[in-house]
């Protein structure tokens, strides 16, 4: 059974500081690997990931991918009081058309 | 912009009450979603439909049925609500083609069944 486990569930840092999510995968069959953020609203997209080493990168925040290992990190420096959010990972089975096998997530919350 | 919209933000409703969640998108998606959200448990698929007048059943079907009678609307429907079904749900589309798998979501309805 396809899985994607999340570490830590939940965090909680001060402004300025530097955070690392996790995300583990166990997917058959595997093309990518997403993640979003979720305020108190929609999740929204921020990366996806299919090729290993290769670092995204938006403002503060990078995603790498190791297909090696089966995990991502996602990285956000100088953490802001906005980061303050669920971040999920998801990972998708090539064989299971735009299903996506979503983890717990991880509450970050950044204090000022 | 891709747009999801979902009819309530909140919902409250009684044990027993036949329960009916709208999703409507504006990107002419084939694909659509229907998840509930749980601290601690993520997203958990409930249906998802690749066309009109299709359905498959997620990971978690039992209590709940879909209907997609038209491409840009996908409707979850609870036929008799259950405390347990108290959650936030969410709907999320996307298209067909080589990044099929980047959902779209709505803003999510959060029902509370008392």
């Amino acid at each position: 059974e396809d899985k994607v486990v999340q570490s830590p569930l939940s965090l909680v840092v001060h402004e300025g500081d530097t955070v690392t999510l996790n995300c583990s995968y166990e997917v058959t069959n595997f093309r990518s690997l997403l993640w979003y953020k979720q305020e108190k609203k929609a999740p929204t997209f921020l990366f996806m990931l299919t090729s290993s080493g290769i670092e995204k990168k938006s403002g503060r925040l990078s995603s790498i991918l190791d297909k090696k290992e089966l995990f991502s990190i996602l990285n956000i420096t100088a953490t802001q009081t906005g980061d303050s959010a669920i971040y999920l990972c998801a990972g998708h089975n090539y064989n299971q058309g735009g299903k996506l096998i979503f983890g717990q997530g991880t509450e970050l919350s950044v204090k000022p | 912009d891709v747009k999801v919209t979902q009819s309530s933000r909140y919902l409250v409703k009684r044990t027993g009450e036949k329960v009916f969640l709208e999703c409507v998108q504006d990107m002419d998606h084939e694909n659509m979603f229907w998840y509930r959200q749980d601290p601690g448990l993520g997203l958990r698929l409930i249906y998802f439909s690749y066309d009109v007048k299709m359905k498959e059943k997620g990971d978690i079907p039992e209590g709940y049925s879909v209907s997609r009678e038209k491409k840009e609307r996908f409707s979850l429907i609870l036929e008799s609500a259950s405390t347990n079904q108290t959650s936030m749900y969410l709907c999320a589309s996307s298209t067909t083609g080589p990044v099929q798998e980047t959902q779209y979501f709505g803003p999510g309805t959060r029902l509370l069944v008392l």
